[in-house]
């Protein structure tokens, strides 16, 4: 969507890593995501923010730690890269009330 | 703790066919709904977003329905196409704030020529 860009599509990293995702919107929207979209388990929150400095942990949180220093970018960082971080992860922004959400192309991330 | 199903996993029809996609919700206090289509390996693209409010949502030859009290939501397509074939995600929110979408695990369709 063009609203909602994220870098870098495709990335391999070997397993002890520091790795960093970014989402970048142009929507002025509140609310950011990271989600990550594995088989057998769908997607699931990893963290979100819900303004610049305001971050909250999701269901999966462990192991990745974001930051959002202006309201258009919102980074998500995989401290030591391993294995199990071997994902798919999407980026989601929405405004407040009865928005809907709109979800980055995704990276594709594998750790070896 | 919100959970969404969807029924069923896959499914597989021949072309020209009307068919419905399942979705359900364990707790009704819900704020939206929204169905998304995904294709192999790309984004999740948004189809039909139902208000609480709402009893249904139409787009071109999708038609989604919202059974809030019963948790209940149904993705119908008509005279489907194999352009059709995706998968389709139902996700619900929850509140109306921070608070993310829950997923269900999709339904993987395939439409025979």
């Amino acid at each position: 969507d063009a609203g909602i860009t994220q870098s870098p599509r495709h990335k391999v990293t070997e397993t002890g890593t520091p790795v960093t995702l970014r989402c970048h919107q142009t929507e002025n929207h509140r609310y950011m995501y990271w989600y990550r979209q594995d088989p057998g388990h769908g997607l699931r929150l990893i963290h979100y923010s819900y303004g610049v400095k305001d971050t909250d942990k999701g269901e999966v949180s462990d192991g990745y730690s974001v930051s959002r220093s202006k309201t258009e970018d919102f980074l998500l960082t995989l401290e030591s890269a391993t294995s199990s971080q071997t994902s798919v992860y999407f980026c989601a922004i929405t405004g407040t009330g009865g928005d809907g959400y709109t979800f980055g192309s995704g990276t594709r991330l594998t750790v070896v | 703790k919100q959970e969404v199903t969807q029924i069923p996993a896959a499914l597989s029809v021949p072309e020209g066919e009307n068919l419905v996609l399942n979705c359900s919700f364990t707790d009704s206090a819900i704020y939206n709904l929204q169905w998304f289509r995904q294709d192999p390996g790309k984004g999740l693209t948004s189809l039909l977003l139902i208000q609480s409010s709402q009893r249904e949502q139409t787009s071109g030859r999708l038609n989604a329905s919202l059974d809030k009290s019963s948790g209940r939501s149904t993705l119908y397509i008509a005279a489907s196409q194999p352009g059709d074939s995706a998968t389709y995600l139902c996700a619900v929110r929850s509140g109306g704030g921070a608070d993310g979408l829950t997923f269900g695990k999709g339904t993987h369709l395939i439409i025979q020529p």
